[in-house]
């Protein structure tokens, strides 16, 4: 059983460089989240794609990041001159659709940027 | 705004008794409900949802109350067991559109052996 997977685990980065995290969600989902968690907060919502199409993005999604799923299988979060406000846990959860299903995460990538 | 609020940042129980967790939304356009257990150093693991046509809904050890004219629901886990110690989450979505998850900021479980 392959469940949703996300690399990095961990990324350290000065403050200003561009990272890029990459999430494989289970095969037979259509949707894919990223939601940001920081300390003491629950998670809070990016943006989703139903397949390959970006349906949705949070005000929390700067123009510094951008999010991809090109083939409606494994998607990318990219940050460009991330800050220090940047650092959290980013994670990825997936869906076999919307209304009713439960979203399964990963495990999550910490980034710091310092 | 939180739209999720989970008002307990912290409980412990004796192993063998009732923990119970809650949860209170703003919201009144969600109609699904979930809770997550969360471990360090792993993402979140689905335990058990709730529709808004249900009032209860039981798996095993773990059963969800649902109060939609309080808009409350509450987490029951029994009997307590130590590997359930963890951080709980309560979750809530709109069944329609992009169906993200509102979390609350969560409550740490400790079950004492």
């Amino acid at each position: 059983d392959t469940g949703v997977s996300q690399n990095p685990r961990h990324k350290i980065t000065k403050r200003g460089q561009n990272v890029t995290f990459r999430c494989d969600p289970i095969s037979e989902h259509n949707r894919l989240y990223w939601y940001r968690q920081t300390l003491g907060q629950g998670p809070e919502f990016l943006t989703y794609f139903q397949n390959e199409a970006q349906l949705e993005k949070s005000r929390l999604l700067s123009d510094r990041f951008s999010a991809e799923r090109p083939k409606g299988s494994f998607s990318t979060l990219e940050i460009q001159r991330t800050e220090q406000g940047d650092s959290a846990m980013y994670l990825c959860a997936s869906s076999r659709s919307g209304g009713g299903d439960e979203q399964y995460f990963g495990p999550g990538t910490r980034l710091t940027v310092t | 705004d939180q739209q999720v609020k989970q008002n307990s940042p912290s409980l412990s129980v004796q192993e063998g008794r009732i923990s119970i967790l809650n949860c209170d939304y703003t919201n009144s356009m969600f109609d699904y409900f979930l809770w997550y257990k969360k471990y360090p150093a792993e993402g979140p693991t689905f335990l058990i949802s709730i529709s808004s046509i249900k009032d209860k809904n039981e798996d095993g050890r773990f059963t969800v109350f649902l109060n939609k004219s309080a808009k409350h629901l509450s987490l029951h886990i029994v009997p307590s067991q130590p590997g359930d110690s963890a951080v709980y989450f309560c979750a809530a979505s709109k069944k329609t559109g992009a169906n993200n998850l509102f979390f609350g900021t969560g409550t740490r479980l400790t079950v004492i052996p």
